[in-house]
C-alpha cells in the first residue's frame, strides 16, 4: 500500500495563477484533510471532508476550494494564488470509526511545498 | 485561534536523557495524539490517550493529560539520536484536529 500520496512535491506559481494539489489514499478511508503549515504555527486545517460527497470548511478555508472526486481522492484548489499562500500542504486520511483499532489516526501524505511569487 | 500551544518551542538533550514536553489547548476534547515530523516529511501518529485517561505508556512513551487544565504532556525515556524530530500535539473534537505549534527536539550523541 503506497498510503497517502500527494502530488506535485514541489511547487512555485506566480500571484494570481491557479493550481490544484492532487490527494490520494488507497487505505479505504472515509475522512480527508488538506492542512497547511508554516513556520512557527503548527498545522491549520483548510477543509476536510468526513465522507465521500461531503466537504467542510476548517480553520483556514479563505482562498481555497476543495473536491473529493472519489473515496481515494481529495484535491485542493487555489484558483487566484497569492504570496500569503506561500506553504507547505499537507493532505492526510483517517479511517471511519469501527471499522479499524486505529480509526482515530491520521495518515499523512509527504506534503507540497508552495512557493507563490 | 483553537491552535494549542506547546512548551519548550525547542529543547536539546543528550543521548539517553529523558525529554518532556508539554501541550495546552482549548478546546473539549475526544482525544489528544501526539504525531512526530522528521525534517521534511510528513507527521507520523505516536500515541493516543481518551479523555477519560489520566496516562498512558507506549515503549519509550509516556503521555498524561490533565482535562481539568486542559493539557498534556509527552515524556521520551532513555532518549536516542533518531528522536531528533519535531512533536506535535493534536486534539480531536470529533470532526476536526487542531493542532498545536510543536516542539523542536534535538537529541545530541
Amino acid at each position: 500500500n503506497a498510503g497517502v500520496t500527494q502530488t506535485p512535491k514541489f511547487q512555485v506559481l506566480k500571484t494570481g495563477q491557479s493550481m490544484t494539489l492532487q490527494c490520494a489514499q488507497d487505505m479505504n478511508h472515509n475522512s480527508m484533510y488538506w492542512y497547511r503549515q508554516d513556520p512557527g504555527m503548527g498545522l491549520r486545517l483548510i477543509y476536510y471532508s468526513a465522507s465521500e460527497g461531503t466537504t467542510d470548511k476548517g480553520e483556514v478555508p479563505n482562498g481555497y476550494n476543495v473536491s473529493r472526486l472519489n473515496k481515494r481522492e481529495f484535491s485542493l484548489r487555489l484558483e487566484s494564488a497569492a504570496p500569503s499562500q506561500t506553504s507547505v500542504y499537507f493532505c492526510a486520511s483517517k479511517a471511519q470509526p469501527g471499522t479499524s483499532s486505529s480509526y482515530n489516526e491520521q495518515f499523512f501524505g509527504p506534503g507540497t511545498r508552495l512557493t507563490v511569487l | 485561534s483553537q491552535q494549542g500551544e506547546e512548551d519548550p518551542q525547542a529543547l536539546s538533550i543528550q543521548e539517553g536523557e529523558n525529554a518532556t514536553m508539554n501541550c495546552s489547548y482549548k478546546t473539549s476534547i475526544n482525544n489528544l495524539q501526539w504525531y512526530r515530523q522528521n525534517s521534511g516529511r510528513g507527521l507520523v501518529h505516536l500515541i493516543l490517550i481518551r479523555s477519560n485517561e489520566r496516562e498512558k505508556h507506549s515503549g519509550r512513551l509516556r503521555v498524561t493529560l490533565d482535562t481539568s487544565k486542559k493539557s498534556s504532556s509527552l515524556l521520551i525515556t532513555a532518549s536516542r539520536a533518531a528522536d531528533t524530530a519535531s512533536y506535535f500535539c493534536a486534539t480531536d473534537t470529533g470532526n476536526q484536529f487542531y493542532f498545536g505549534t510543536g516542539t523542536s527536539l534535538t537529541v545530541i550523541p
